[in-house]
């Protein structure tokens, strides 16, 4: 089974701080995602990467970077945390690009944030 | 600019009350539709991928349809614990954004016993 795992499920943070969200997948997938979520909002790509040191913007990327070191890790920072970033971050998998088999996304837990 | 409605925000059902969820979309070209279900406080878990109109998948009481405007999914006999949202999801071919989904707001679903 695919595995996503984000490494904390609650967070409390201060208007700020640097705060970094971490994301490891275990079943060697190039592609990786962020998205949040938000009530009455759904759901809303932040970056994506497809590949190593690569990176996308998504439809809201502002106030957000990305860090694609290593092909299982895709880590989400928040530069300086606003109050209007309390959400839940959901990260997502996918295996290749372009075939359509392949494309299904996984989905860790999720991190609910909380900027205080 | 690509769209995803789905409808009803939120119903109700008794436990073996059959009904279905809708999902409307606008793409320029569409490289596959997905149905996700979520649970409280957890990330969406992947049930069903479409591609073409005309085709079906069927998985337990769940059922998913598309055609070349909408997907529905058909929740046959539901029990409490098929309780969730559902989500939907395309993906466009001429998406910018990659490989990303572009989803809908989602169906709440209530089964009660």
């Amino acid at each position: 089974d695919v595995k996503v795992t984000q490494s904390s499920r609650y967070l409390v943070k201060r208007t700020g701080e640097k705060v970094f969200l971490e994301c490891v997948q275990d079943m060697d997938h190039e592609n990786m995602f962020w998205y949040r979520q938000d009530p009455g909002l759904g759901l809303r790509l932040i970056y994506f990467s497809y590949d190593v040191k690569m990176k996308e913007k998504g439809d809201i990327p502002e106030g957000y970077s990305v860090s694609r070191e290593k092909k299982e890790r895709f880590s989400l920072i928040l530069e300086s945390a606003s109050t209007n970033q309390t959400s839940m971050y959901l990260c997502a998998s996918s295996l290749i690009a372009g075939l359509l088999a392949k494309n299904i996304q996984y989905f860790g837990a999720g991190t609910r944030l909380s900027v205080l | 600019e690509d769209q995803v409605t789905q409808s009803p925000e939120a119903l109700r059902l008794q436990e073996g009350e059959s009904s279905s969820l809708n999902c409307s979309y606008t793409v320029s070209g569409l490289r596959g539709l997905f149905w996700y279900r979520q649970d409280p406080g957890k990330g969406p878990e992947f049930l069903f991928t479409l591609y073409s109109a005309g085709e079906e998948k069927e998985k337990e009481r769940l059922k998913a349809t598309l055609t070349k405007k909408e997907s529905f999914l058909h929740i046959t006999a539901p029990k409490p614990e098929d309780s969730a949202t559902y989500l939907c999801a395309v993906q466009a071919k001429s998406s910018n954004s990659g490989y990303a989904l572009n989803f809908g707001k989602g169906t709440s679903l209530l089964v009660t016993p």
